[in-house]
């Protein structure tokens, strides 16, 4: 009964590929998030979505695309993977867009791209 | 924006030791002073927040000090063991949550 489950949990893929990355969460949260990790452990907010509204975008190549069919789910998808993706991408979730509450982290997915 | 920084970077403790982390911030907005510990291939899990109306916070061997005129908090662990080697993070809530870079704390027996 993982509270927040992404999946897969590894992808290794080309350049040039378009993946996808799932997030569930069952903790009735309103608020869900991408973060990407990268080699040097630095996590960076990508998107930001409240009750399947989009309210961050931090500049992130527009191809990436999150979709969140329903405030339990966020979904990232990348088109033409590029060397640079390389990274492990976390799902997180948390009670409301409010930033003064915790936020509960995914096992998080490690993209490798060849 | 919010600018947050996180120092040592790399922290090495002898078991039993103490080791103290702390994070600057810029915005006097902010209200909300998570820790996360991430062990080595596993998420950011919280190990202790602070609110800015509390000082300080305690949690068995860790806690979490807060100082708003100097817009500084720090995370202590005393008596470390082995368990406690992990990267840890400070993040601070203002409008959007903003991560320190991580410290890498290595406890050696």
């Amino acid at each position: 009964d993982t509270a927040v489950s992404q999946t897969p949990k590894y992808l290794v893929t080309q350049m040039g590929n378009d993946k996808s990355i799932k997030c569930e969460q069952n903790l009735g949260h309103d608020t869900m998030y991408w973060y990407k990790q990268d080699s040097k452990k630095f996590l960076k907010i990508m998107f930001s979505y409240n009750n399947k509204e989009l309210i961050i975008n931090e500049t992130v190549p527009n191809r990436f695309s999150p979709k969140s069919p329903d405030k339990a789910h966020l979904n990232l998808h990348i088109n033409s993977l590029e060397l640079g993706d390389s990274a492990v991408y976390f799902c997180a979730s948390s009670i409301g867009r409010m930033s003064n509450q915790p936020q509960h982290f995914g096992d998080g997915t490690r993209l490798s791209i060849l | 924006g919010e600018n947050v920084e996180q120092h040592p970077s790399t922290l090495s403790v002898q078991e039993g030791d103490s080791a103290v982390i702390k994070c600057t911030y810029s915005d006097s907005a902010s209200n909300y002073f998570p820790w996360y510990k991430q062990e080595l291939g596993k998420r950011p899990q919280l190990i202790i927040d602070i609110r800015s109306n509390v000082g300080e916070k305690k949690d068995q061997r860790i806690a979490v000090t807060l100082n708003k005129t100097a817009k500084h908090f720090s995370l202590h662990i005393t008596e470390t063991q082995p368990e406690d080697s992990a990267v840890y993070f400070c993040a601070v809530g203002w409008g959007k949550f903003q991560f320190g870079a991580g410290t890498q704390v290595v406890v050696t027996p």
